[in-house]
């Protein structure tokens, strides 16, 4: 079964532009959770959307979206760069069958902020 | 305020010197208790999932263990592959995320 997958892995942009991530996630996994990871606050909590609804929102300001499509894919999108925003940016999935589930990781889009 | 700690920050291994990693929490409640495996420039690779105190778990070189106050992913006889970061993460009750810890940074010395 392939695993959680992300575009693009790469990207460079520069302040107060706006980017787009995509993740896909394992087949028959619904719900998918994002997450920043820097060298200095770590690994962070984004959102999470579970059948095309936000559920759950981590402490981010409002430039950072996402939204889930009707077969689970997802993307998140952050308004007016700042270099801070520079990050290593992750998805994880989970199939949704009940609390402490294992959720699954994708490589990551490294965004770089110039 | 949930927190978890996780020490030491690095650890520096000869190939087959057993170690303990340590993962410390404060939370409200546990819904489960995760260890996962980072390598540079990559995702998290989930190890395990500890749900109770007393449980553990093994795979390979790896051992995790659960108390209710910390987890320890016990490494036995560790090769230079192992080098790694470890992270911990808690899962509480009423969220679906994950708070992670800052991780150890394992290096296995040949």
């Amino acid at each position: 079964k392939a695993g959680v997958t992300q575009t693009p892995r790469y990207l460079i942009k520069t302040r107060g532009q706006q980017v787009t991530l995509s993740c896909s996630p394992i087949s028959g996994h619904r719900s998918v959770s994002w997450y920043q990871q820097t060298p200095g606050q770590g690994l962070q909590f984004l959102f999470e959307y579970f059948s095309e609804t936000q559920r759950n929102k981590g402490n981010f300001p409002g430039r950072f979206s996402g939204r889930q499509f009707s077969n689970s894919r997802s993307e998140m999108n952050v308004s007016t760069l700042e270099l801070g925003d520079s990050a290593l940016y992750l998805c994880a999935s989970r199939q949704e069958r009940g609390a402490g589930e294992t959720q699954y990781f994708g490589p990551g889009t490294r965004l770089l902020v110039l | 305020e949930d927190q978890v700690t996780q020490s030491p920050e690095a650890l520096r291994l000869q190939e087959g010197e057993s170690s303990s990693l340590n993962c410390s929490y404060t939370v409200s409640g546990l819904r489960g208790l995760f260890w996962y495996r980072q390598d540079p420039g990559k995702g998290p690779e989930f190890l395990f999932t500890l749900y109770s105190a007393g449980e553990e778990k093994e795979k390979e070189r790896l051992k995790a263990t659960l108390t209710k106050k910390e987890s320890f992913l016990h490494i036995t006889a560790p090769k230079p592959e192992d080098s790694a970061t470890y992270l911990c993460a808690v899962q509480v009750t009423g969220a679906n995320n994950l708070f992670f810890g800052t991780g150890t940074r394992l290096t296995v010395i040949p």
